[in-house]
């Protein structure tokens, strides 16, 4: 295992609502990333976090944001669910390299979320 | 916009052939990563890729960069039925991170 934890791992939501999605890092890690993953496709890269700073983010909405605290842990904040944000949500960690994602990442298992 | 587009999408071999997918980026990225995923798991790092025209094995998988840094390929030599997953490359542009569209393989035994 990776050392990477999520939680939860399901999720219900109803159209509207707004979700917390929770990632631990590896130890040693201080840099978090989010992706989100519908059925059958890639991970869609949301955004990523270094020392509590956003430091690269995808095409998504402002209603997709996030936290990284002291620990190295993070957040996901989604506002305002719509039924095509129902997917798996990824939370990866790594060591900062050179630029961004440019070593290894550590996924954790993920937080299915369905929008109902 | 940017797109990793992966091909072929789906793949069936039997056991003992070999395997190749190929990813081709529409802009350079700084890095190649390949990751497989196994059905209902979480994306795991394989290897990465930095230079142009660069080429590393892993006992039976070899991976290249292109030298354009726009496209990769990994070969799987004699798949087993341990391989059976989705292969994804991934790599930075800018300030984003691009999956490609994975191919899936099923190895029949």
């Amino acid at each position: 295992e990776t050392g990477v934890t999520q939680s939860p791992t399901h999720l219900i939501k109803t159209r509207g609502q707004q979700v917390t999605l929770r990632c631990s890092s590896q130890s040693g890690h201080n840099t978090v990333s989010w992706y989100q993953q519908a059925l059958g496709q890639g991970p869609q890269f949301i955004f990523q976090y270094y020392r509590e700073e956003e430091n690269g983010r995808g095409n998504f909405p402002p209603r997709f944001s996030g936290l990284q605290f002291p620990n190295y842990s993070s957040e996901l904040n989604v506002n305002a669910l719509e039924l095509d944000d129902s997917a798996l949500y990824l939370c990866a960690s790594s060591t900062p390299g050179t630029g961004l994602m440019n070593t290894e990442a550590f996924f954790g298992q993920g937080t299915r979320l369905t929008v109902v | 916009g940017q797109q990793v587009m992966q091909i072929p999408q789906y793949q069936h071999v039997q056991e003992g052939e070999d395997f190749t997918t190929y990813c081709n980026s529409s802009t350079t990225l700084s890095n190649i990563q390949w990751y497989k995923q196994r059905p209902g798991g979480h994306p795991v790092f394989l290897i990465q890729l930095v230079k142009s025209g660069e080429v590393k094995k892993q006992k039976r998988l070899t991976f290249q960069f292109g030298e354009a840094k726009k496209n990769s390929s990994l070969h799987i030599t004699a798949t087993q039925t341990t391989d059976v997953g989705t292969y994804f490359c991934a790599g930075p542009a800018g300030n984003q991170f691009y999956f490609g569209t994975g191919t899936s393989l099923t190895v029949i035994p």
